[in-house]
């Protein structure tokens, strides 16, 4: 069935540092890619998405582009906040007919000041 | 509009001690679903209703019972708490027309 795996984290960036957390995925066809945030004592919210083969997501200055050749959906950002902490997931829907969403095990970002 | 509620956002509970959780969306979402979350194992999928009266189980469904008699409400059912039961539970709601889930705050559930 269709599946996603993670970067392991914890993840330790100073201010402004690049960031990178890596997503390869498994389907059946080309399902949409997502990625949603967890801030602290919160639920998930959606981050970003991507529906098709090269499609690129982007919201709140984090991209990932969909790459059917290496099956990654990585995310990216140049120049990360102290707010971006948080617990980040790659998903993508299951092959039920439901589209139930199979989340990655999740990477946890700390950025210091 | 108040999107995905839970209550209680804490709770403790004795083995054996039975309890629900709610969760209610205003947002007119035909899908839920309930997963837990635990460290280093992600979300998993507990229950889920494609609309009211309609349910089915996910990847970890033994020990929770669902029932979906409104459009609004989800309620998860634990019979017989037990402490593998010990966990982070989230509902979400979406359109089944769209991809996008909402997520309530979470309930911290701790069995003794």
């Amino acid at each position: 069935g269709n599946s996603v795996t993670q970067m392991e984290g914890p993840v330790t960036l100073s201010e402004e540092a690049f960031l990178t957390i890596n997503c390869t995925y498994t389907a059946t066809g080309y399902p949409s890619l997502f990625w949603y945030v967890q801030y602290p004592g919160e639920g998930l919210q959606l981050l970003l998405k991507a529906t098709k083969a090269d499609d690129k997501g982007s919201n709140k200055g984090f991209e990932a582009t969909y790459r059917k050749e290496t099956t990654s959906f990585h995310l990216e950002k140049g120049s990360v906040q102290v707010s971006d902490s948080a617990v980040y997931f790659c998903a993508l829907p299951d092959q039920t007919g439901a589209n139930n969403l199979f989340f990655g095990t999740g990477t946890r970002l700390t950025v210091i000041p | 509009n108040a999107g995905v509620t839970q209550t209680p956002k804490f709770q403790v509970l004795k083995t054996g001690q039975s309890m629900t959780l709610q969760c209610a969306q205003d947002m007119n979402h035909e899908y839920m679903s309930w997963y837990r979350q635990d460290p280093g194992m992600g979300l998993r999928l507990i229950h889920y209703s494609v609309g009211a009266g309609i349910t089915d189980q996910g990847e970890v469904p033994n020990g929770y019972n669902v029932s979906r008699s409104t459009t609004e409400d989800f309620p998860l059912r634990l019979l017989s708490a037990a402490p593998s039961q010990t966990s982070v539970y989230f509902c979400a709601s979406r359109r089944t027309s769209t991809d996008t889930q909402y997520f309530g705050p979470g309930t911290r559930l701790t069995v003794l």
